[in-house]
């Protein structure tokens, strides 16, 4: 079973650091494309970006270039989202999710709910 | 950057009614379109991919339609487990998905 397990939920102060995960299992993690997504407070889905993990070719959306840093680490099957500093407006739910065999993204992780408040 | 636009925003609908929702890319995707159910709290859930072809396990009262610009999500029969916002996303060029379009009982 194709299974993506995200790290916890985070309060974190602004200007702070994070780096969330996302874990596969399952499947063969570096041979799908891993895409992040947001979420703000109840807002639809943004896409922020895709990383191929066997290369970690990586393209972001011209929304969130510059703002996020996605990267993977093949050999624990994780692929990561991190902030250098966060924002306020940062506040959301961020999932990650697999672009399957058909294109789409067929298999998304729990969500990780980043809460940024001073 | 392609843009996605779904109508309605909000439907009403009751158990049983016959439902469809509209999504309109900026330009043409080909039948690059996937539709998503996202219930309360929990994370999105893939219906329908390259436009008409149903994810597997996903009942048969969904069915998708359309190329280009234009495209629809269809359920048949709503059933109770059926009220949820849905989605579209291109994944033509790079990824966008619609604004949503939440389906409440009425």
């Amino acid at each position: 079973e194709v299974q993506l397990v995200q790290s916890g939920a985070e309060v974190k102060k602004p200007g702070e650091s994070l780096k969330i995960s996302c874990k596969g299992s399952g499947y063969s993690f570096t041979k799908y494309w891993i895409a992040w997504v947001r979420q703000m407070p109840g807002k639809g889905l943004e896409w922020m970006g895709i990383i191929y993990p066997d290369d970690s070719n990586t393209r972001y959306s011209p929304s969130f270039q510059g703002q996020v840093t996605i990267s993977a680490d093949k050999s624990i099957n994780t692929a990561y989202l991190q902030w250098s500093s966060l924002k306020a407006s940062d506040t959301a739910i961020y999932y990650c999710a697999r672009q399957g065999g058909v294109g789409a993204f067929d298999s998304w992780g729990q969500g990780t709910l980043v809460t940024v408040s001073s | 950057d392609i843009q996605m636009t779904q109508s309605p925003s909000t439907l009403s609908a009751s158990v049983g009614d016959r439902v469809t929702i509209t999504c309109r890319a900026s330009q043409s995707i080909s039948t690059w379109l996937a539709w998503y159910q996202q219930k309360p709290g929990k994370a999105p859930k893939l219906l329908i991919y390259k436009a008409s072809s149903l994810e597997s396990g996903v009942p048969s009262r969904f069915s998708g339609s359309g190329s280009g610009t234009e495209f629809t999500l269809t359920i048949s029969s709503l059933q109770p487990d059926d009220f949820a916002t849905y989605y579209c996303q291109q994944y033509n060029t790079l990824y966008t998905f619609g604004q949503g379009t939440k389906l409440e009982i009425k």
